[in-house]
């Protein structure tokens, strides 16, 4: 079956540096979204990537999805503490339309 | 835009008890989604409605967990008896149609939630 695996599972940082995570996947995804879910939150859509290639950026963060289809990265420049929470991707396999979460990246940010 | 309702909050029951959570979608949402989320995980789909219709309800425990949507629009999920390991935060989505396209998934909609104790 479809393994899917987020990394690194916990991350903690200093305010202001940079914070990357990664969703990898043993076969091909037909699109990947990323989700944050704040502390006793619910998750909250960020992005969307469908094309292979393609990077998208928010302000500070920026999206990444392989030429490959199957891994995708979400880079977050000079963190602040409002980006605390936990970054999930979720994703589709080809032909398929149901969402699964990975398990999360879990973002602690000192001050 | 008003989100997704749901209620309860909070509920604590003690085990081989039935307890019933209930779910307003963000409206004109046909898509429906409840989800379980075990403290640490991520969020695993229980079971999705397309209008009234169930869609995908492989991963719903069906001996226990039920489900309904019955006008297409509100819906409850039940469960009943309810086991220690059911504790857990049941999760709400929405979604305008909920089918994937050559652009991609739609966006769902998550609620607040329901944090359910069972001892």
């Amino acid at each position: 079956g479809q393994q899917v695996m987020q990394i690194p599972q916990y991350q903690h940082v200093q305010e202001g540096e940079d914070f990357t995570t990664y969703c990898n996947s043993s076969t091909t995804l037909s699109n990947i979204q990323w989700y944050k879910q704040r502390p006793g939150g619910h998750p909250v859509f960020l992005i969307q990537l469908v094309k292979s290639g393609e990077v998208k950026k928010q302000k500070r963060l920026t999206f990444q999805f392989g030429e490959a289809k199957k891994n995708s990265s979400l880079h977050i420049t000079a963190t602040q503490t409002t980006d605390v929470g936990t970054y999930f991707c979720t994703y589709s396999g080809a032909g398929s339309y149901q969402l699964t979460f990975g398990k999360g990246t879990k973002l602690s940010v000192i001050p | 835009e008003a989100g997704v309702a749901q209620s309860p909050r909070y509920k604590i029951i003690e085990k081989r008890q039935s307890v019933a959570f209930w779910c307003n979608p963000i409206s004109g949402h046909a898509t429906l989604y409840w989800y379980q989320q075990i403290l640490g995980q991520g969020p695993k789909l229980l079971i999705q409605f397309q209008n009234n219709g169930v869609v995908d309800d492989s991963q719903l425990p069906k001996d226990r967990f039920s489900a309904e949507r019955l006008k297409g629009v509100d819906s409850t999920l039940k469960i009943q008896p309810a086991k220690l390991e059911d504790s857990a935060v049941y999760l709400c989505a929405s979604s305008l149609g909920g089918f994937s396209t050559g652009l991609g998934q739609e966006t769902q909609y998550f609620g607040p939630g329901t944090r359910l104790l069972v001892l």
